[in-house]
């Protein structure tokens, strides 16, 4: 069965340095998200792409976080640098997006779950 | 702007008894909606979904949802609660655009299984 694979699981880190996540979603899937969730609460969007250009980012932190995806496949998810509130699950997604037979559903990777000391 | 809201972050239930989670919607537009379970340090899973085909919808493990429109609500239940249903439930909402799958969550609901 089709995954979408993140890296790393767990990350610890110290405030100021500079962390990334890797995401590869499901071959096919031209839409691709990145979520945080803050641990009791809902995944909130940072940013979307649909193949390599970004859709919506209105929630991304642009002044440390940056994210890509530069052949329209796998992405990258930067923050630099870390703070304290940064920590979060962070959660990759993807989707069939613009297709006619999308019926809305995203498929999540297992996350990488960050803690900034 | 489309929002869900989930009625109670924790809610336990007896091993054998009623589940029942609760979400209302709002969305100016039919919307598509989604039930995701989230066991501890994991992705989440798609439980079930509503696309606008039958109101009364079968997803995975036992869970069911109604679709009730006059009530804007999405609800999630299952007849018989076991233990491996401990896990944090999210609603979601996307709107109903080709190429716009962005999802919207709840707060969640911690649902907690008594022996």
């Amino acid at each position: 069965e089709a995954e979408v694979a993140q890296s790393p699981r767990y990350k610890i880190t110290e405030k100021s340095q500079a962390v990334a996540f890797w995401c590869d979603p499901i071959s096919g899937h031209a839409t691709l998200y990145w979520y945080r969730q803050i641990l009791g609460q809902g995944p909130e969007l940072l940013v979307q792409f649909q193949d390599e250009s970004v859709v919506d980012d209105s929630q991304l932190p642009k002044d440390r976080f940056s994210a890509e995806r530069l052949k329209g496949v796998d992405s990258t998810l930067k923050i630099q640098p870390a703070e304290l509130g940064d920590s979060a699950m962070y959660l990759c997604a993807s989707s069939l997006g613009g297709s006619g037979m999308s019926t809305g559903e995203l498929f999540f990777g297992e996350g990488s779950r960050l803690t900034v000391l | 702007a489309q929002s869900v809201t989930q009625l109670g972050s924790h809610v336990s239930v007896s091993e054998g008894a009623l589940v029942l989670l609760r979400c209302n919607y709002s969305s100016s537009v039919p919307p598509y909606l989604f039930w995701y379970v989230q066991y501890p340090n994991q992705g989440l899973q798609l439980l079930l979904k509503y696309t606008s085909a039958a109101t009364l919808v079968k997803g995975i493990n036992g869970f069911e949802a109604e679709f009730k429109k006059s009530e804007t609500s999405f609800h999630l239940t299952k007849p018989s609660a076991h233990m491996s249903d401990a896990a944090e439930y999210f609603c979601a909402v996307s709107p109903r655009r080709w190429g716009n799958e962005k999802l919207t969550f709840g707060t969640g609901t911690r649902l907690t299984i008594i022996p």
